[in-house]
């Protein structure tokens, strides 16, 4: 069964302490990994794909990694403004996407 | 440059109602998907439209349809609401059948009383 399971549910931050959010997922034929980040009653904001392993992608303050089994979001020295609900998601035959990790950084 | 378009934003309904949404891609999407997303849970995968056809379906019971017209853009259609209905409906458009990243609209708050 095409599962995608995020961990923690939730995160709180001091602004400036780096951590990272963990994708797991088993899918049949993974076409690609896709993180979003989705803010209190928004729609969710494309951030990044990976398509296989070994793969990475950067954006300010985000990168992204994949392995075969798991894709894992660092956050480098996070600012307040980087609060929100971030989603992973995998396209087999269809996109299945997680619960999200809740991220919270105090200032 | 447009992104997705949904409406309305908020809507209110009684159970055994039905409902329409409506959805506008980004320029140069040809294909909608609508997701359903619950209070603190991730996005469930409604159906999908390209080519003004239902292409793929999630788990979702048959009260649960949609149209996609020559321009695009797409409706979902809920017939005989119930209250565990309520949720965030989310469409997201793509270009192209094949792998591309989603590109969500900011949704529609369904209540259902």
């Amino acid at each position: 069964e095409d599962q995608v399971t995020q961990s923690p549910e939730a995160l709180r931050l001091q602004e400036g302490e780096s951590s990272s959010l963990n994708c797991s997922y088993t899918v049949s034929g993974l076409r690609g990994l896709f993180w979003y980040r989705q803010d209190p009653g928004k729609g969710p904001e494309f951030l990044f794909t990976l398509y296989s392993a070994g793969e990475e992608k950067e954006k300010e303050r985000l990168k992204a990694t994949l392995t075969k089994k798991e894709s894992f979001l660092h956050i480098t020295a996070p600012k307040p403004e980087d609060s929100a609900t971030y989603l992973c998601a995998v396209q087999g035959n269809q996109f299945y996407f997680g619960t999200g990790t809740s991220l919270t950084v105090i200032p | 440059d447009a992104g997705v378009t949904q409406s309305p934003t908020h809507l209110i309904k009684t159970r055994g109602q039905q409902v329409t949404l409506r959805c506008s891609p980004k320029s140069g999407h040809d294909t909608v998907s609508w997701y359903q997303q619950a209070l603190g849970q991730g996005p469930q995968f409604i159906f999908q439209y390209y080519e003004e056809e239902e292409r793929q379906r999630g788990n979702f019971p048959d009260r649960f349809s949609g149209h996609q017209f020559p321009n695009y853009s797409s409706e979902l259609n809920v017939n005989a609401l119930l209250l565990g209905d309520s949720a965030l409906y989310l469409c997201a458009s793509s270009s192209g059948y094949a792998a591309s990243p989603l590109h969500f609209g900011n949704g529609t708050r369904l209540t259902v009383t």
